[in-house]
């Protein structure tokens, strides 16, 4: 079964400046999608950005960019110019590209906080 | 975009009586519904996939006669927690996926179930 950690408990940030969180996965498939989504306090869970994994090229959102590394299955995400809104949990998630499956697996989250 | 109403918000019952959690998807077919419960401060921990028309297949551990799900229509899932005791207090967060996106996925905005 497919596993994925997130290492960092809680991160903080300051206003304005870039922040990376962690995610690692444990997977023997070769195709596969990560995501990374945001609860904020109000518990909506917003998906913040996808990546196929034979894509290659890191995804990015605006603010928002992957460091996709396929060989160490490293998946973290940066935001850059942190904003008071982005302040939430953040969750990593795996799926399985492959047959009918298409469930989500979910890291344990990072609490960002963002200090203005 | 696409959206799922989750009803209702938050519900407070009876140690013993059973509670209903209804999703619907407002703008698309709803194939593949998934529903989550989280505790606080932890991850989404996935208890059953339903398919349209098909019975929910539950994650090992999740009491199938306990937590009914049925997912009759393309718009409308629904999951009953039956005889509900404190320890089934928690957040429950539905999540729809439509056929036509490979990988999207829309969440309810959740509902905080308190059983006193």
């Amino acid at each position: 079964a497919q596993t994925v950690t997130q290492s960092q408990p809680e991160m903080s940030v300051q206003e304005a400046e870039t922040v990376t969180l962690s995610c690692t996965y444990d997977t023997s498939e070769s195709d596969y999608y990560l995501f990374w989504y945001k609860q904020p306090p109000s518990r909506q869970m917003i998906l913040v950005i996808r990546q196929e994994a034979y894509k290659q090229q890191n995804a990015t959102e605006n603010r928002f960019s992957v460091n996709f590394q396929k060989a160490a299955k490293s998946f973290s995400l940066k935001i850059s110019d942190s904003q008071l809104g982005d302040a939430a949990m953040y969750f990593c998630a795996y799926r399985s590209a492959g047959g009918s499956n298409y469930k989500l697996t979910f890291g344990k989250g990072t609490l960002l906080t963002v200090n203005p | 975009g696409a959206v799922v109403s989750q009803h209702p918000s938050w519900v407070i019952c009876k140690s013993g009586t059973s509670v209903k959690i209804e999703c619907r998807s407002l703008d698309f077919q709803a194939t593949t519904m998934f529903w989550y419960r989280q505790f606080p401060k932890q991850s989404l921990m996935l208890m059953a996939t339903s398919n349209e028309g098909s019975k929910a297949t539950y994650e090992q551990g999740v009491e199938k006669d306990k937590f009914l799900i049925n997912h009759a229509s393309l718009t409308l899932s629904t999951l009953t927690v039956t005889s509900a005791h404190p320890e089934d207090s928690s957040f429950y967060i539905c999540s729809a996926r439509s056929g036509a996106d490979n990988y999207g996925y829309t969440f309810g905005s959740g509902t905080r179930l308190t059983v006193v």
